[in-house]
């Protein structure tokens, strides 16, 4: 079974260009969430969609991020603008939902953004 | 959720067993501790969560005290490869929840 996949591994753009992230979840897991390490801090959460809606966004910085899972499936993360301190890896998970059990993260391997 | 402390950093004999602690003193009655690791340039890993009862699986065993403010993470037999940032977190049931990464201990697991 295919893991949670991340778009593009590496992006290096200039500030104020746009940049958009692409995760692919599990397939058949409900709810996504995307996370972000900036430079020589501890891992942040930003949002969980269930299915196509968003259920918690309050991690996104700022309204240069827009967060999409139209049909449920794939999510994006769009930076428009793009400024230095966005620089840092942003990680996808996925998990299914059981009322029996813990239903773990699974993570990608994130995506590299590099704002020069 | 509950904070947690752990050391910064701990070095570990390869095929010895690492034992890394975790204090959760204001842990709630109906909270878990989870545990994750992010080995370098990977993205984070579960390994293992527990109540109260002491837990194994296939990677590791969570030792709970019976007081549940403090907890131990046990790699029976540490690989180079276990080498890696471990995460204590504590939260409510349902994995759907976000995890709240802090800092976490850096275990070194040296030849």
């Amino acid at each position: 079974e295919a893991g949670v996949t991340q778009f593009p591994s590496h992006s290096v753009i200039e500030k104020g260009q746009t940049v958009t992230l692409r995760c692919d979840p599990i397939s058949g897991h409900d709810n996504l969430y995307w996370y972000r390490r900036v430079m020589g801090k501890e891992i942040k959460f930003l949002l969980h969609f269930v299915k196509e809606s968003k259920q918690d966004e309050s991690g996104m910085p700022n309204n240069r991020f827009l967060a999409e899972r139209t049909g449920g499936t794939y999510s994006t993360l769009k930076v428009q603008p793009a400024e230095l301190e966005d620089s840092g890896v942003y990680f996808c998970a996925s998990s299914g939902y059981s009322l029996l059990s813990y239903n773990e993260q699974f993570f990608g391997p994130g995506t590299r953004l590099t704002v020069l | 959720d509950a904070k947690t402390t752990q050391p910064p950093s701990m070095d570990c004999a390869e095929g010895r067993a690492a034992n890394l602690p975790c204090n959760h003193s204001t842990i709630s009655g109906n909270e878990y501790v989870y545990w994750y690791r992010q080995i370098h340039s990977q993205g984070p890993q579960y390994i293992i969560h527990g109540l109260k009862n002491n837990e194994t699986n296939e990677m590791a065993s969570l030792i709970i005290t019976e007081d549940r403010k403090s907890s131990t993470l046990i790699l029976p037999h540490a690989t180079l490869r276990d080498t890696a940032v471990y995460y204590c977190i504590v939260s409510l049931s349902g994995g759907y929840q976000k995890v709240t990464f802090g800092t976490g201990t850096k275990l070194q697991v040296i030849p």
